[in-house]
């Protein structure tokens, strides 16, 4: 019973370095969510896929892709780090946007530190 | 002014007692609203949903919506230590587009 699983979950990475961040889910949703939360700041969603092949904008997009690879998996790139981007990442899913009683899911997050 | 707001809090309830948490919004059009509770260095777990007008009732949990006042509030019943975290206000914007969070609002139940 897995539900969201995200990888890696702590990981370092000096300025201008790339990464993907992983996350795949097994609950057959539609849509998928990148988040990161900084202190006091709550939630900002970075990008969001609705359904597979689709992907949009959220809050905070800049310096940042996504690809939603198929149904399962949507992932987070990083492709040069910075300080700012120090953050803690959430990836959630749900079984589509919008729908009132569809919460999202969450995964366990990654911690990234930019050096 | 912010989509989603919370007052960060930490509010401070006593055990036993009800902890009352609000949200207000600022897309008249929103549908539907979740709150998540999170601990310390864990990921959001929902408690709640509600998309109509009135209360909606789940244990000690109650979820209240106002939509003319663009309001939302969390009531805690019988408060207990372990519900000690932060609670995350979530709004799904009219155009059903995209999930909005508040920033949290900081819960501290003391024995």
């Amino acid at each position: 019973n897995a539900g969201v699983t995200q990888t890696p979950k702590f990981q370092v990475l000096k300025t201008g370095q790339s990464m993907t961040l992983q996350c795949a889910q097994d609950m057959n949703h539609n849509s998928m969510y990148w988040y990161r939360q900084d202190p006091g700041m709550g939630l900002r969603l970075i990008y969001y896929s609705a359904s597979e092949g689709t992907t949009d904008k959220g809050e905070v997009p800049n310096g940042y892709n996504v690809s939603r690879l198929n149904k399962r998996e949507f992932s987070l790139r990083l492709e040069s780090a910075a300080p700012s981007q120090t953050s803690v990442y959430f990836c959630a899913s749900s079984e589509r946007v919008g729908a009132p009683n569809q919460p999202q899911h969450f995964g366990d997050g990654t911690r990234l530190s930019i050096l | 002014q912010k989509e989603v707001e919370q007052n960060s809090g930490p509010l401070s309830v006593p055990e036993g007692a009800i902890a009352s948490l609000n949200c207000t919004y600022s897309d008249r059009g929103s549908q539907s609203f979740f709150w998540y509770r999170q601990y310390s260095g864990k990921s959001p777990e929902l408690i709640m949903f509600i998309y109509s007008n009135g209360d909606k009732e789940d244990g000690r949990f109650t979820a209240q919506l106002n939509k003319a006042s663009q309001y939302v509030s969390l009531l805690i019943r019988d408060s207990q230590p372990s519900d000690s975290a932060t609670y995350l206000c979530a709004v799904c914007l009219s155009s059903a587009s995209k999930i909005i969070f508040g920033s949290g609002t900081r819960l501290s139940i003391r024995p």
